[in-house]
């Protein structure tokens, strides 16, 4: 049974912080990765995508990808209120072209004023 | 332009109704999907099609009809639905299979 594990949270952080959050698949064969922000009621909306390892920055966001360890996360820098929600980790299953996607189970984070 | 639209927005039905729920996206996308998500859980997917053909069904029961007229088009067909169908339907394309997902609105389904 192929895997995506997150925290479920909910992750507190204060505003301005950094927000780091984490995800561990279990498929060697995985070739790309993504995460998903949903605010409460709305649907998820894709945010980062990352294919190769190391880091990948987008505004205030960076996403790490480490193969060998099968472990991806996303930072948030300079958290912010607006950036409260429900954080999806998302990864296709295996090098098979279906269009699957696995996702974790998602981490709530509560940025504090 | 990454924009999926979906129609109706929230949708009430009773369980002997017949309707139906579109989605339509002009990105030139090739692959698209139904997925249900119930309250704090993630997306499950019910339908994939690629190239306008039916790909993948992850064993949907048959009151859940879908179609795809053309490239632009995905309708889900909905016939005697239960109570624990509520949920939030979601349609997603992507360029291709294994592509980045982009999701559209969702429309909320309540069967009474």
């Amino acid at each position: 049974q192929k895997e995506v594990e997150q925290n479920s949270g909910p992750l507190s952080v204060p505003e301005g912080a950094i927000a780091s959050l984490n995800c561990t698949y279990s498929d060697r064969g995985s070739q790309s990765f993504f995460w998903y922000r949903q605010y409460s009621g709305k649907s998820p909306e894709l945010i980062m995508s990352i294919y190769s390892n190391g880091d990948k920055e987008d505004g205030r966001f960076t996403a790490q990808l480490n193969k060998a360890s099968q472990y991806v996360s996303l930072l948030i820098r300079d958290s912010q209120p607006s950036d409260s929600a429900t954080y999806l980790c998302a990864v296709p299953v295996g090098s098979s072209n279906t269009g699957k996607l696995i996702f974790g189970q998602g981490t709530t984070l509560q940025v504090k004023p | 332009d990454t924009e999926v639209t979906q129609t109706p927005k929230h949708l009430v039905m009773g369980m002997t109704n017949k309707k139906s729920l579109k989605c339509e996206q002009h990105m030139g996308h090739r692959a698209m999907y139904w997925y249900k998500q119930k309250a704090k859980k993630p997306p499950e997917l019910m339908f994939v099609y690629s190239y306008e053909k039916l790909s993948i069904n992850e064993s949907v029961p048959s009151r859940f009809s879908p179609e795809c007229p053309n490239s632009s088009l995905l309708n889900l067909h909905l016939h005697a639905l239960q109570p624990e169908d509520s949920a939030l339907y979601l349609c997603a394309s992507s360029l291709a299979l294994q592509g980045e997902q982009y999701f559209g609105p969702g429309t909320r389904l309540t069967v009474t």
